[in-house]
């Protein structure tokens, strides 16, 4: 079974600095997709960024990007540029890559609750 | 516009009594599924469906139920066999040819709480 796990449950920059969120994860799969959701206090969750494990350039996303190494097994988002409407909850997200069709089933991290400060 | 739309926003529940939770999508996705949101824990998977009249357990389906009569809807209720029920319930969609791009889509939630 696949575990995902963020290590910082909460962290605090103030608006317009860099900050840097971890995730490790573990699987016994080659092929898989890995995840960022953003869950603002309205609770929504919004993707952020993605990366699939085949490749070996990192995802960006406008001022997100992600470190992604797969030797180690670690993903972690860098959010530059902070701003306020950063403020939210930061999952980190495992799926596999499946041939046949059918759900995709997310196994998601502890989270880390960022906020960021004016 | 398309989504999905989880209703009611706020649930109350008396002990012994069984509660049920909407959730509808018009996306006309095949998947759909439910996730508890505890504070500290993430997300994790209670039920999901993959068609219409087949669903399978997740990591903590005990004390919860399922159906997925139509495509469109999967409900989701917590029975008395809960014994810790209050949470944030989230619903979730996914097509599953498409499932890289926008990997599942997310309602609003549903803050369940024991009176």
């Amino acid at each position: 079974a696949q575990t995902v796990t963020q290590s910082q449950p909460e962290m605090s920059v103030q608006e317009a600095e860099t900050v840097t969120l971890s995730c490790t994860y573990d699987t016994s799969e080659s092929n898989y997709y890995l995840f960022w959701y953003k869950q603002p206090p309205s609770r929504q969750m919004i993707l952020v960024i993605r990366q699939e494990a085949y490749k070996q350039q990192n995802a960006t996303e406008n001022r997100f990007s992600v470190n992604f190494q797969k030797a180690a097994k670690s993903f972690s988002l860098k959010i530059s540029d902070s701003q306020l409407g950063d403020t939210a909850m930061y999952f980190c997200a495992f799926m596999k890559l499946s041939i046949i069709q059918g759900a995709q089933k997310l196994v998601f991290g502890q989270g880390t609750r960022l906020t960021i400060n004016p | 516009d398309g989504g999905i739309t989880q209703s009611p926003k706020y649930l109350f529940r008396k002990e012994g009594q069984n509660v049920t939770l909407s959730c509808e999508q018009n996306l006309n996705h095949d998947a759909m599924y439910w996730y508890r949101q505890d504070p500290g824990q993430g997300l994790r998977l209670i039920y999901y469906s993959q068609i219409v009249n087949d669903f399978q357990k997740g990591d903590i389906a005990e004390g919860y139920s399922v159906s997925r009569e139509k495509k469109e809807s999967f409900p989701l209720t917590v029975t008395s066999a809960q014994k810790n029920p209050t949470a944030f319930y989230l619903c979730a969609s996914s097509s599953t040819w498409d499932s890289v791009e926008q990997p599942q889509h997310f309602g609003d939630g549903t803050r369940l709480s024991i009176l």
